[in-house]
């Protein structure tokens, strides 16, 4: 198994520009997340899905987008670049505890992408 | 207030140390605790979790005060491979702005541990 992979590694882009970063699992897990990382704020959930179709809001969604076609696949899409969104992104994914929409104890987390929007 | 507070150190131990890290939260309905540990540049990876009556994982002892909303890692007898960022993790049940329940993970922002020879 991958496990949780992620790309790219790493980004640099100016302001306004507009990416996509790429998040899969190989795990079959239901749940997976964004966050991002930043000095001194720890993690911060950004976007999260339950299943394919469904995604929801976390706690600082603006300025970024994501959908999920498949079980795998979490991309999480940046339409206009802004320095503040200088950080961190980590994916994440777990099973969902039966019966509910809430991810199980153990999150499993990809590499991370070090984004620079200048 | 932060919802979860650590000490972010960094602590700077010798090799067969004991050294004991600490964590608060805010929020009383706090449901689940863990420990997760963070390498330089690394993914978190998960520890241990948390239980009100304590628990132990061979060197590493977790301990959990609700009364107290505090939280404790201990770890013991330290190698020079626990050099790491250890992260205190909150979840608690919380609903977006649509309304659905989903179990959200609060992250403190990390306690630095370097041991050295």
């Amino acid at each position: 198994n991958a496990g949780v992979t992620q790309t790219p590694k790493f980004q640099v882009l100016k302001t306004g520009q507009s990416m996509t970063l790429q998040c899969a699992q190989d795990m079959n897990h239901e749940y997976m997340s964004w966050y991002r990382q930043d000095p001194g704020m720890g993690l911060r959930l950004i976007h999260y899905s339950v299943g394919a179709g469904i995604t929801d809001q976390g706690e600082v969604p603006n300025g970024y987008n994501v959908s999920r076609s498949t079980t795998e696949d979490f991309p999480l899409r940046l339409l206009s670049a802004a320095p503040s969104q200088t950080s961190v992104y980590f994916c994440a994914s777990s099973h969902v505890l039966a019966g509910t929409k809430r991810s199980s104890y153990e999150q499993y987390f990809g590499p991370g992408t070090r984004l620079t929007v200048t | 207030r932060k919802e979860v507070e650590q000490d972010p150190g960094p602590f700077n131990v010798p090799e067969g140390a004991t050294v004991a890290f600490n964590c608060t939260y805010s929020n009383s309905a706090s449901q689940s605790f863990f420990w997760y540990r963070q390498d330089c540049r690394k993914e978190p990876k998960l520890l241990m979790s948390v239980y009100s009556s304590g628990n132990e994982d061979g060197r590493f002892t977790a301990q959990l005060n609700r009364a107290s909303q505090y939280i404790s890692l201990l770890i013991r007898d330290s190698k020079l491979s626990d050099s790491a960022t250890y992260l205190c993790v909150v979840k608690i049940n919380s609903a977006n702005a649509g309304g659905t329940s989903y179990g959200k993970l609060t992250f403190g922002q990390g306690t630095i541990l370097t041991v050295h020879p």
